[in-house]
């Protein structure tokens, strides 16, 4: 799997659109790009994930460049609740097991 | 509630102690997996199973014993384990790939595990 490179920590305002960045310079083609977030001392919960095109659900969007070297991920109005730890992982669909490295601590202030 | 239980939730033994983590899946996927997650460091994979069939085994010590029974339960049985086998235990389930189904995991809420 290719490797991805956040930052170690972000703050953002209630309220406010929180954008996680991502690199991910030696992706593949056939590579995904995922995210998780783990809330302290939960299980890791599945966001979002996309290929090529940007991708958007009830938690998030997730927006890749074009040549697919980095991504964004926005959570477009953040609550307290979204502090967490934001995991971004690429990764062949279907490849067994994930590889996570230290993602980003996500800080949401009142 | 992601559909996938573990129990216990939180687990103190001894060295010589023998116990097992069991984990069950309601989501009728038939791959699951066991990760270990220490403090200070990123989540690392354990064990994988796919059709009840253990596919990966990431150089894990042999006191760390996988079963899987069937597609809806995994279990990880534990004895003589070591003081810094202390962590947080999950476990996570997912659909096999078949063309155009997602292979997303779903975690279990964890066992948080203390040896003494």
């Amino acid at each position: 799997d290719a490797k991805t490179t956040q930052p170690t920590s972000m703050d953002c305002a209630e309220g406010r659109a929180a954008n996680l960045p991502c690199n991910h310079s030696t992706i593949s083609g056939n590579e995904y790009v995922y995210w998780y977030r783990q809330i302290h001392s939960q299980g890791p919960q599945y966001i979002i994930h996309g290929l090529k095109n940007n991708e958007t659900n009830e938690m998030a969007s997730l927006i890749i460049t074009e040549d697919r070297k980095s991504s964004t991920l926005i959570l477009p109005h953040a609550t307290l609740r979204d502090t967490a730890v934001y995991y971004c992982i690429v990764r062949v669909k279907g490849a067994d097991g994930l590889t996570f490295g230290k993602g980003t601590h996500l800080i949401i202030q009142p | 509630e992601t559909g996938v239980t573990q129990t216990p939730r939180h687990l103190v033994m001894g060295m010589t102690n023998k116990k097992s983590l069991k984990c069950e899946q309601h989501l009728g996927h038939n791959a699951m997996y066991w990760y270990k997650q220490s403090a200070k460091k990123p989540l690392e994979l354990m064990f994988v199973y796919s059709l009840e069939e253990r596919v990966e085994n990431n150089s894990v010590p042999s006191r760390f014993s996988p079963e899987c029974p069937n597609s809806s339960h995994l279990f990880l049985h534990l004895h003589t384990l070591q003081p810094e086998d202390s962590a947080l235990y999950l476990c996570a389930s997912s659909p096999r790939v078949l063309a155009g189904r997602t292979d997303t995991q779903y975690f279990g809420p964890g066992t948080r595990l203390t040896v003494l």
